[in-house]
């Protein structure tokens, strides 16, 4: 059974652009998660999905967005890309939810210029 | 205050011994609780999962949940080098079963030294 797929692997970009990064779940998992990593302020929760309905979203600002297909499929979005965007970004999948195991994709690090 | 504090670290302890990693949560209607083990350049995996205070064993690890002093531990017991990683403590914000936020700590560094 296929993994957690990120892509792409690696982005720059430069400040005031904006990216687009998509996670494909395993297959049957209908929940995705999406976090944000950086050293100084470790994992931090940006939304979660379900059956392309957002259930819960984080503290973060409205220039990161995302959505979910119906293949499960998601994507998140930031726009006007700011230097502190600059993180590891890792999907989240699971069957139903967040109270179960998530499986993390490999992540797309994301380099602000 | 954090939702979700631990000690950053890094713990060391020499291999063979039992390494004992802390996490507290500020939320108290928190239902479900897990440690991730995450080696550098990886990402987390899922070791350990709790849902009612007590013990729970999994081979050599432990986890620990006491709901009122809202506190959760790992122990690994046997500690060996290839267990040398950031130890990431989760805890779901709402009480509804599938809908909260899963709320990571900073992590651990564990160093296990042969």
């Amino acid at each position: 059974k296929a993994g957690v797929t990120q892509t792409p692997r690696y982005l720059i970009k430069t400040r005031g652009q904006q990216v687009t990064l998509s996670c494909s779940p395993i297959s049957g998992h209908r929940s995705v998660s999406w976090y944000q990593q950086t050293p100084g302020q470790g994992l931090q929760f940006l939304f979660e999905y379900f059956s392309e309905t957002q259930r819960n979203k984080g503290n973060f600002p409205g220039r990161f967005s995302g959505r979910q297909f119906s293949n499960s499929r998601s994507e998140m979005n930031v726009s006007t890309l700011e230097l502190g965007d600059s993180a590891l970004y890792l999907c989240a999948s699971s069957i139903r939810g967040p109270n179960e195991k998530l499986f993390f994709g490999s992540g797309t690090q994301l380099s602000v210029l | 205050q954090k939702e979700v504090e631990q000690n950053s670290g890094p713990l060391s302890v020499p291999e063979g011994a039992i390494a004992s990693l802390n996490c507290t949560y500020s939320d108290r209607v928190s239902q479900s609780f897990f440690w991730y083990r995450q080696y550098s350049g990886k990402s987390p995996e899922l070791i350990m999962s709790i849902y009612s205070n007590g013990d729970k064993e999994d081979g050599r690890f432990t986890a620990q949940l006491n709901k009122a002093s809202q506190y959760v531990s790992l122990l690994i017991r046997d500690s060996q080098p290839s267990d040398s990683a950031t130890y990431l403590c989760a805890v779901t914000s709402q009480r509804s079963s599938n809908t909260g936020k899963l709320i990571f700590g900073q992590g651990t560094t564990l160093q296990v030294k042969p």
